[in-house]
């Protein structure tokens, strides 16, 4: 079993939906959680950051960690069709022998269609 | 500022060759790190450079796989004697400090081997 679990989608949504991605995870010593999106043919380019539980905003983006279940989640407001990519969840330890040692979900795809 | 940049983009060989490649992370980045990404697979950890210390080479799957780090800037994987399984795109990463989540990566070089 993986130590991070992510649908593949592909996820299809209609401009302006909310689009709703998650994670789980096994390991309960993650303690950093970020969401990574990446266009076709290049990087991911990291898009949130959270460290331990709780939810972090950035204009239509929304991170959520609920450590208690181990589940992590995603929510792109306002969808617009430059949002259509794989988005990637990632997570790490703390502690020196983690350090940016990321676990990587799959990434699920999302397509935002006009 | 110039991003982390990877080369070659793209890279064919044949089984059973040695291939290099090459990762140039954003100046001043002590910390390196390299991943690979296989069709349908999430990031898989292989390695991370910080500033002058032994490298974290737990992620590497075989002694087919090595890399160095000159001078604290220019890195290179190399793989020998390639396999099939091998194929899979390259990425780099780099990050400004010991452990930070906030890695920046690179285009990637996608490797097939015939």
């Amino acid at each position: 079993q993986k130590e991070v679990e992510q649908d593949p989608g592909p996820l299809s949504v209609p401009e302006g939906a909310i689009v709703s991605l998650n994670c789980t995870y096994s390991n309960s010593a993650f303690q950093y959680f970020m969401w990574y999106r990446q266009y076709s043919r290049k990087g991911p380019e990291l898009l949130m950051y959270t460290y331990s539980s709780g939810n972090k905003e950035d204009g239509r983006f929304t991170a959520q960690v609920d450590k208690s279940s181990k589940y992590i989640s995603l929510f792109i407001r306002d969808s617009q069709p430059s949002d259509s990519a794989t988005y990637l969840c990632a997570m790490s330890a703390d502690g020196p022998d983690s350090w940016g040692k990321l676990q990587f979900g799959a990434g699920t795809q999302v397509v935002v269609t006009p | 500022g110039a991003g982390v940049s990877q080369s070659p983009s793209n890279k064919v060989t044949e089984k059973g060759k040695d291939v290099e490649l090459r990762c140039d992370p954003i100046s001043g980045h002590t910390a390196l790190y390299w991943y690979r990404q296989s069709l349908g697979q999430g990031l898989e950890f292989l390695i991370y450079f910080q500033g002058n210390s032994a490298p974290d080479k737990s992620g590497l799957p075989s002694d087919r796989f090595s890399a160095e780090r000159t001078g604290g800037s220019v890195s290179t994987l190399t793989i020998q004697r390639t396999q099939q399984e091998d194929s899979a795109v390259y990425l780099c990463a780099s990050s400004d400090r010991q452990g930070s989540e906030t890695q920046y990566f690179g285009p990637g070089t996608r490797l097939l081997v015939l």
